[in-house]
């Protein structure tokens, strides 16, 4: 596709209940990225993949939370027992490369999925 | 503490009028700056990054932003603001080594009146 695609766009949970939220990244894209972005405030870090290896999770907020990336292309961001803090925007982004910084690899956003939780 | 500062949490401006907004940093080093617009219900684009060289670094849209070592700033600029300017704009940082993730402020939400 022409950029990343996210689903659900929208997602209202019970508290209690699970949630899956998907990410496609752009085609041939070898990082991934998730954030969580609470209201008003600006995305946070969660976790990072390189192709299918997950290389960095440490700002997942707890273990209810898990992600993966299989097959190194689609990722799914689970969160068990949703909680109402959970509620916020949960962004995906790609990047092309692997083996450089940050700043040397342009991150391209998914319109994100916002989760309520009731 | 590395933090990415933006202390203007909204800003209002006339249609045609000139904007900056301002971003500071506190990191180890001077790491990757980044300036991005997320429109309601659309993803980060980004308006323009420095890594190197020169400090005033032109974007899309018109922005620019300019680095300033001695300030640890990073501030966002624009000549003539047009109304579909309106969005929220975060300022974000990449650290040289460590993390490959970005780091973000909180924010600047711009109000752009007729």
């Amino acid at each position: 596709g022409a950029g990343v695609s996210q689903s659900p766009r929208y997602k209202v949970a019970k508290r209690g209940q699970d949630v899956a939220l998907r990410c496609d990244p752009i085609s041939g894209h070898v990082s991934l990225f998730w954030y969580q972005q609470a209201l008003g405030q600006g995305p946070e870090f969660l976790t990072y993949f390189q192709n299918e290896a997950q290389l960095d999770k440490s700002g997942l907020p707890s273990d209810r939370f898990f992600a993966e990336r299989p097959e190194g292309s689609v990722s799914t961001l689970k969160i068990q027992r949703t909680q109402q803090e959970d509620s916020a925007v949960y962004l995906c982004a790609s990047s092309l490369n692997m083996r450089v910084r940050a700043g040397d690899n342009e991150q391209f956003f998914g319109p994100g999925t916002r989760l309520t939780v009731l | 503490a590395q933090s990415v500062t933006q202390p203007d949490i909204h800003i209002t401006v006339s249609e045609g009028a000139s904007l900056e907004l301002r971003c500071n940093y506190s990191y180890g080093a001077t790491p990757y700056l980044f300036w991005y617009v997320q429109s309601p219900g659309q993803g980060l684009q980004l308006l323009l990054k420095y890594f190197s060289g020169d400090t005033l670094v032109q974007g899309i849209k018109g922005f620019e932003a300019e680095f300033k070592r001695s300030q640890s700033s990073f501030n966002l600029r624009k000549p003539s603001v047009h109304w579909s300017d309106a969005a929220e704009y975060f300022c974000a940082v990449g650290l040289l080594t460590g993390a490959n993730n970005l780091f973000f402020g909180t924010g600047t939400r711009l109000t752009v009146i007729p």
